[in-house]
C-alpha cells in the first residue's frame, strides 16, 4: 500500500533560521515519483519539484533543497535561510508509475517563519 | 497562460441538494484529476480523467459522487444528496501524460 508521513505537524523558526520538512514514503513499487508542493494561506497548492525513483541525486534550487535516500524511504525538504514569505503549509506526495498519476499526499507540514 | 480555474470558488448548500462543481483544466492538458481536501488535511484523489473517460475513480467515496469529461477538456464533479461530510475544498488538476500536476483554487463546499 502506499503511503507518505510528514511526522512534523507544525514547524516555528525564526527568519534567516535553516529548516528542514520531513517526509517518509511507503511504496511496494520500484518506479515512483516524489513531490512537494506548497499550499500557501491562499490555498492553491505550487508545484515545487518532481523526482523519479532512480535518480537519487539531490537537487538545489535556489534557498530549496532536496534530499532523497531510497534506503530510508525519505524525501526531506530544506530551506536554507527561511523568510516569512516561506510560511506555508508543505505536502509531500507519492505518485506510482502504473497508476495514472494520481498522487498520495501526507498530512502536510505547517511552516511559520517569524521575522 | 492561463491555468486551472475552477467554478464556484465558494458553494453553500442544504443537506441533501444536489450540486456541481466545475473544472477548467490547463490547455492541452489531456490528464484531468479531482481531489478534496478537509480542513488540516493533504488533498485525497477521488477521481482521474485521461481525455473523455474516467480512467480511475477509486477514491469516489460512495455512489451519491459523480464525475465527467464530454469533451475531454472541462470537468464537472457532481455530488447528490449532499451531507455535512461532504463539506471540504474541492480541488482540480491537470497535467500533460506523466508530467507534475498543477493544481487550481478550489471549490470550497459547505453543507449546511
Amino acid at each position: 500500500a502506499q503511503k507518505v508521513t510528514q511526522a512534523q505537524t507544525e514547524i516555528s523558526v525564526v527568519e534567516k533560521e535553516d529548516v528542514t520538512l520531513d517526509c517518509v514514503y511507503e511504496t511496494r513499487d520500484t518506479t515512483y515519483y516524489l513531490f512537494w508542493y506548497k499550499q500557501p494561506p491562499s490555498g492553491e497548492l505550487v508545484f515545487l519539484i518532481r523526482r523519479n525513483s532512480f535518480d537519487e541525486q539531490n537537487e538545489i534550487s535556489g534557498r530549496y533543497s532536496w534530499n532523497f535516500q531510497k534506503s530510508t524511504s525519505s524525501f526531506n525538504f530544506t530551506i536554507t535561510a527561511s523568510q516569512v514569505v516561506d510560511s506555508a503549509v508543505y505536502f509531500c506526495a507519492l505518485s506510482e508509475y502504473n497508476q495514472g498519476g494520481k498522487l498520495i499526499f501526507g498530512q502536510g507540514t505547517e511552516l511559520s517563519v517569524k521575522p | 497562460g492561463a491555468g486551472v480555474s475552477q467554478t464556484p470558488s465558494n458553494k453553500v448548500t442544504e443537506k441533501g441538494k444536489y450540486v456541481e462543481l466545475r473544472c477548467d483544466p490547463i490547455s492541452g492538458h489531456t490528464a484531468l484529476y479531482w481531489y478534496r481536501q478537509s480542513l488540516g488535511q493533504g488533498p485525497e484523489f477521488l477521481i482521474y480523467f485521461q481525455g473523455t473517460g474516467a480512467a480511475d475513480d477509486s477514491g469516489l467515496p460512495n455512489d451519491r459522487f459523480f464525475a465527467v469529461r464530454p469533451e475531454g477538456s472541462v470537468s464537472t464533479l457532481k455530488i447528490q444528496r449532499t451531507e455535512r461530510g461532504d463539506s471540504a475544498v474541492y480541488l482540480c488538476a491537470s497535467s500533460r501524460i506523466g508530467n507534475e500536476q498543477f493544481f487550481g483554487p478550489g471549490t470550497r463546499l459547505t453543507v449546511l
